[in-house]
C-alpha cells in the first residue's frame, strides 16, 4: 500500500479554511485516498474519499493533484469542534480492506 | 447517528481479572469487524480482524489467548482481555464496514481500559 506523509501539526483560526496536505507519491492507479479524523478520546470518523477527481461533501472538500501524488483536505470554515487528528490513508478498493493509520496531522482550531 | 456501538466506554479493573468489550453494528450486518488499540499520543494499531462464524485473524505480536475475540452474530463482536495487567491499559476501538467490500469504516466510540 502507498505510504502517506502528513505534517504532524497545524493550526488555523476559527472561521477560516483549514487546508491539510497529504503526500502519497507512491500511490498506484487503483488506490483511493481516504480521510478520517479522530477527536480526542473518540473513535475515528470517516470524512471523505476520492480516486482522482475532486470531491466535496457536507464535511469537507478533497483536492487531488493531477498526478495523484498528493492531496489536500479542505475544511472550508473551521470551527473549534474541528480540532482533531486527521488521517490520510491510501488503499485499494474491495477485498479485505483494513484501514491502517499513520501519525496523522493534529489540527488545532483556535478562536 | 452512530452506526457502530461500543460498550462500555470506560472500565477500570484489577490486575488479573478479565474484561469484555462489546462492539455492535446497529443498522447493518457486519461479517467482518476490526479491533484496534491506541496508546496515549500514538496512532491506532490494528490488533485483529473478527470474522463472523470463524476464527479471528490476529496481527503479528498480538496474543490470541490474551485477547479473545468472538463474533457470534452478524451484529456483535466481543473482545475479552484476559488476565489483564497494567500494560494492557489502553483505548480499544472497533470498526466495521457497512457493506462487505466497502472501504469506508465506521468506528465505535472506543473503550478506555484502566488496569490497576
Amino acid at each position: 500500500d502507498a505510504k502517506t506523509t502528513q505534517p504532524p501539526s497545524m493550526d488555523c483560526a476559527e472561521g477560516r479554511a483549514a487546508n491539510l496536505p497529504c503526500n502519497h507519491s507512491t500511490i498506484s492507479g487503483n488506490e483511493y485516498v481516504y480521510w478520517y479524523r479522530q477527536i480526542h478520546s473518540q473513535g475515528p470518523q470517516y470524512i471523505i474519499h476520492g480516486l482522482k477527481n475532486n470531491e466535496t461533501n457536507e464535511m469537507a472538500s478533497l483536492i487531488i493533484t493531477e498526478d495523484r501524488k498528493s492531496s489536500t483536505l479542505i475544511l472550508p470554515h473551521a470551527t473549534l469542534r474541528d480540532t482533531a487528528v486527521y488521517y490520510c490513508i491510501v488503499r485499494g478498493q474491495g477485498g479485505s480492506y483494513i484501514p491502517t493509520f499513520g501519525r496523522g496531522t493534529s489540527l488545532i482550531v483556535h478562536p | 447517528g452512530a452506526v457502530v456501538s461500543q460498550h462500555p466506554s470506560w472500565v477500570i479493573c484489577k490486575s488479573g481479572t478479565s474484561v469484555k468489550i462489546e462492539c455492535r453494528s446497529l443498522d447493518f450486518q457486519a461479517t467482518t469487524m476490526f479491533w484496534y488499540r491506541q496508546f496515549p499520543k500514538q496512532s491506532l494499531m490494528l490488533m485483529a480482524t473478527s470474522n463472523e462464524g470463524s476464527k479471528a485473524t490476529y496481527e503479528q505480536g498480538v496474543e490470541k489467548d490474551k485477547f479473545l475475540i468472538n463474533h457470534a452474530s452478524l451484529t456483535l463482536s466481543t473482545l475479552t482481555v484476559t488476565s489483564a495487567h497494567p500494560e494492557d491499559s489502553s483505548f480499544y476501538i472497533c470498526s466495521a464496514p457497512r457493506r462487505t467490500g466497502e472501504n469506508i469504516q465506521y468506528f465505535g466510540a472506543g473503550t478506555r481500559l484502566s488496569v490497576l
